[in-house]
């Protein structure tokens, strides 16, 4: 069955280190996003990719970056992880229809 | 003008009852409205949709009751079961393809049994 998987799925790391957390959906869906999930406040998007070598920024996407080589991979880097950026990460895809196909999440603490 | 205010943020609901969650929003150029599930420890996970063409959509328990006028959509859980206790986000979108979709801030939705 075709899905979208995120690794790690759970991880402890130090304020300033750079962090990369990858995606990979088997769909061949062209659409891809990051968003974050924080008690009170939702899913909010980050970055989001239209297709290979596109790339945009969400709303929150001050500290994060992310890089299109291939239609199956998303990765997200926090360059100098901050302790505000402790979070759950989901990563999502999608085709025309509307729906977002989301991953089971990647849980970030910055210590 | 992109907020999706979602209320309430919990709601306790016994077993074969009614929930209901509400939602609000104020970019009139949203035309796509989904409501999402999440289970603990999973992503979220499409419920039930609906665009501004239609005032009301029912899938099985399911229903989204929308008002264009008053820009607010609900979601209504008939005989609501504890296997529903979950999150659920409202979220609305400027066209298909998940580009632009703003999600409500949640509400936790517990079935005593």
């Amino acid at each position: 069955d075709a899905e979208i998987t995120q690794s790690p799925r759970h991880k402890i790391t130090e304020t300033g280190r750079q962090v990369t957390l990858a995606c990979h959906q088997t769909w061949n869906h062209n659409n891809m996003f990051w968003y974050r999930q924080d008690l009170g406040h939702g899913l909010r998007l980050i970055h989001y990719s239209y297709g290979v070598q596109d790339t945009n920024k969400g709303e929150v996407s001050d500290g994060y970056s992310v890089s299109r080589s291939n239609t199956e991979d998303l990765p997200l880097t926090l360059e100098s992880a901050a302790s505000s950026q402790t979070s759950v990460y989901f990563c999502a895809s999608s085709i025309t229809t509307g729906e977002l196909f989301f991953g089971e999440g990647s849980r970030l603490t910055v210590l | 003008q992109q907020q999706v205010k979602q209320s309430p943020q919990s709601l306790i609901v016994q077993k074969g009852g009614i929930s209901i969650i509400n939602c609000a929003y104020e970019n009139t150029a949203f035309d796509y409205f989904p409501w999402y599930q999440q289970f603990p420890g999973k992503g979220p996970a499409l419920l039930i949709a609906i665009r501004p063409d239609v005032s009301e959509k029912k899938e099985g328990r399911f229903t989204i009751s929308f008002n264009k006028s008053a820009k607010q959509f609900s979601l209504h859980i008939m005989d609501s079961q504890p296997g529903d206790s979950a999150t659920y986000f409202c979220a609305a979108s400027i066209g298909t393809g998940g580009f632009k979709t703003i999600f409500g801030a949640g509400t936790r939705l517990f079935v005593k049994a």
